[in-house]
């Protein structure tokens, strides 16, 4: 399995805080690469698909980068309802795996 | 619009079965290759399986290989996973979600998920 590990695993941030969450795979996954939002007692929302691909309807203030093993989502400016918590995972394998997950608090 | 709507979570001993459902719609569904992803309490996404538009190509994570059988008929625009000798540590909410059929498998579109808890 490809592992993939997030940090930080917390953090806690102001509103209007540019914001940057890495996720590193064991191996190159290419651009495989895809983040998502999580609220409490919601499903998992699509941000970014392809390291630095923004799904439709997702504020540009989500932004993605990175291809190999390395990547990063950034939130150029944190709002309320931007705080929840983000995953990775890749598709590059056939077996998927998720980052362990990044929670954003309010500071 | 794409709707998700899984069924069949609840209660079951450890050692039972459960049998999970995801009722598609809103999309050619025999189009798309289609995920079980679990939640434990607490914690963090885990992957499960997914199945290929035909379900000729089949994958499991390792955690659940040997255990639990996914399947799908295109018929009925359906989605199941048959979870046998279920453990405590299968508790979780169990979410059904397409992968768009495009470059990169995002997971574009989730359902709201379904509980299983294994509890004596």
């Amino acid at each position: 399995d490809i592992q993939m590990t997030q940090s930080p695993s917390s953090l806690s941030a102001s509103v209007g805080d540019r914001v940057t969450i890495t996720c590193r795979a064991s191996q190159s996954i290419s651009k495989y690469l895809n983040w998502f939002q999580q609220k409490p007692g919601k499903a998992p929302n699509l941000l970014i698909y392809g390291a630095s691909i923004l799904q439709s309807g997702v504020p540009t203030r989500f932004g993605g980068s990175g291809s190999g093993t390395d990547f990063t989502l950034t939130i150029s400016s944190l709002q309320p309802e931007d705080f929840a918590t983000y995953y990775c995972q890749q598709t590059y394998t056939t077996q998927w795996t998720f980052g362990q997950g990044t929670k954003v608090e309010i500071k | 619009q794409v709707q998700l709507v899984e069924s069949g979570g609840g209660l079951v001993k450890p050692g039972g079965s459960l049998r999970l459902s995801c009722a598609a719609s809103g999309f050619t569904f025999g189009d798309h290759y289609m995920n079980w992803i679990r939640q434990a309490p607490g914690k963090g996404l885990e992957w499960v399986s997914k199945i290929s538009g035909s379900g000729k190509t089949i994958h499991y994570a390792d955690s659940v290989r040997g255990r639990f059988t996914i399947s799908r008929d295109n018929a009925k625009n359906s989605l199941y996973l048959q979870m046998n000798s279920l453990r405590g540590e299968d508790t979780a909410m169990y979410y059904c979600a397409r992968a768009f059929a495009g470059s990169y498998y995002e997971l574009r579109d989730w359902g709201q998920g379904t509980l299983v808890t294994v509890s004596s």
